[in-house]
């Protein structure tokens, strides 16, 4: 079965620096979600889109940018990259009425 | 808002022992109830999940039963082996929209 896909799966930037996260839901899903992991921490919520409206927005630094588009990707754009943005960054896809969301393999970014 | 307060960890018990891993929410409703794995170096994968009262997730040998009266979904196994190792995170959805609020998740470690 399509399960979600992430690229990259690692990602090394200098402080300063612009990041781009990509993410392609499982087919037919209509929800996708944004996730922050830091090291030894849980799963914190960043943004999520449904039909690819922003749907909720949760501590999500102003640096940060996202959109889904027509074919229900989504894109997290991170500016002026900081080294405490060092995390693992999880999207996630659902079809929002089942409740479930379905978790990529995550994109591993480190800022030196 | 919807929270869940997890069992400490690291855990560590040897190959063929009973687990359980305590989580306790407090909610507005009857959300839906989630415990995720994650193994070493990879994503969140959905162990279980429970939607309403008394009902009981399984998965891989995995159950926890949704209590109302006590406000727990619980993660036990009766015979846990190496390859369960892995960080555990029990989760619910918020009021009102889905994202998920992770608890603090529990290292478990399986020594033969």
């Amino acid at each position: 079965a399509a399960g979600v896909i992430q690229s990259p799966r690692h990602l090394i930037k200098e402080k300063r620096e612009t990041a781009t996260l990509k993410c392609y839901p499982i087919p037919r899903h209509d929800t996708v979600y944004w996730y922050q992991q830091g090291p030894g921490q849980d799963p914190q919520f960043l943004i999520s889109f449904y039909e690819k409206m922003q749907s909720d927005k949760g501590s999500i630094p102003d640096r940060f940018s996202a959109q889904q588009f027509s074919d229900y990707h989504s894109e997290l754009n991170m500016s002026s990259l900081e080294l405490g943005d060092s995390a693992l960054y999880f999207c996630a896809s659902s079809w929002v009425s089942a409740g479930e969301q379905f978790f990529g393999p995550g994109t591993r970014l480190t800022v030196l | 808002g919807n929270s869940v307060t997890q069992m400490e960890g690291p855990v560590t018990l040897s190959e063929e022992a009973f687990l359980t891993i305590n989580c306790t929410y407090t909610a507005t409703g009857y959300p839906s109830l989630f415990w995720y794995v994650q193994y070493p170096g990879e994503g969140l994968q959905l162990l279980l999940k429970a939607t309403k009262a008394d009902d009981k997730g399984s998965n891989k040998g995995f159950e926890a039963t949704y209590r109302k009266e006590t406000t727990s979904f619980h993660l036990e196994k009766g015979s846990v082996q190496v390859s369960d190792s892995a960080v555990y995170f029990c989760a619910l959805p918020s009021f009102g929209n889905e994202k998920l609020t992770f608890g603090t998740g529990t290292r478990l470690t399986i020594i033969p």
